[in-house]
């Protein structure tokens, strides 16, 4: 059983069109996060949710809007693609912040990997 | 600011012992965590120190200095495949990490 999965896994697009990924975790946390990991590896935090409410958002373009429908799903929606999106957005998810582990200790999906043409 | 600074490089052949030191400046420091990550994977949690000390899971450790803002982890009788980057991450509060730029570690024969 996958614990922190997202499709797709690889996802090529023209500038200027809008695409959606999707996550879904099996683990039962109630913390789900968006991730982007340019081309040198650095990995930058975009997003948070907490049982569907957004708790962080880094300084991210408007383009971008997370949603949750749920605790177990964490969506992300590109709007207008630049190419400067072209990275690999990972997903994850940790227990809940207020009863978890002192760690939060964050399980990460495979990635999607973005290229903007 | 904020900062993490971490070797981006380290070398070592087959049982050796590698140690990734990491500085950190941040504000709201609750702890430094570990993560390894293959080329084309995903990120996965090595270890995390909340309070000064050492950590030992296994061939790897991890140590924190709260007053030096310094850490390291530690890689013990390397093997193949470890070979990997590995990001030391701050733990900043409600679950939010801010990660280095990662050291690639190349184990060689």
């Amino acid at each position: 059983d996958t614990a922190v999965s997202q499709t797709p896994k690889y996802l090529v697009t023209q500038m200027g069109n809008d695409k959606s990924i999707k996550c879904e975790q099996n683990l039962g946390h109630d913390t789900m996060y968006w991730y982007k990991q340019d081309s040198k590896k650095f990995l930058k935090i975009m997003f948070s949710y907490n049982n569907k409410e957004l708790i962080i958002n880094e300084t991210v373009p408007n383009r971008f809007s997370p949603k949750s429908p749920d605790k177990a799903h964490l969506n992300l929606h590109i709007n207008s693609l630049e190419l400067g999106d072209s990275a690999v957005y990972f997903c994850a998810s940790s227990q809940d912040l207020l009863s978890g582990g002192s760690t939060d200790t964050q399980y990460f999906g495979p990635g999607t990997r973005l290229t903007v043409l | 600011g904020q900062s993490l600074e971490q070797p981006s490089e380290v070398t070592a052949v087959e049982g050796a012992i590698v140690q990734i030191n990491c500085t950190y400046q941040t504000s709201g420091f609750y702890g430094l965590s570990w993560y390894q990550q293959h080329d084309g994977g995903a990120p996965t949690f090595l270890s995390y120190n909340g309070l000064d000390g050492l950590e030992e899971t296994g061939r790897f450790s991890s140590f924190l200095s709260r007053s030096d803002s310094y850490g390291y982890l530690l890689l013990q009788e390397l093997q193949m495949k470890d070979s990997a980057s590995y990001f030391c991450a701050v733990k900043r509060g409600w679950g939010k990490l801010q990660f280095g730029a990662g050291t690639q570690v190349v184990v060689t024969p």
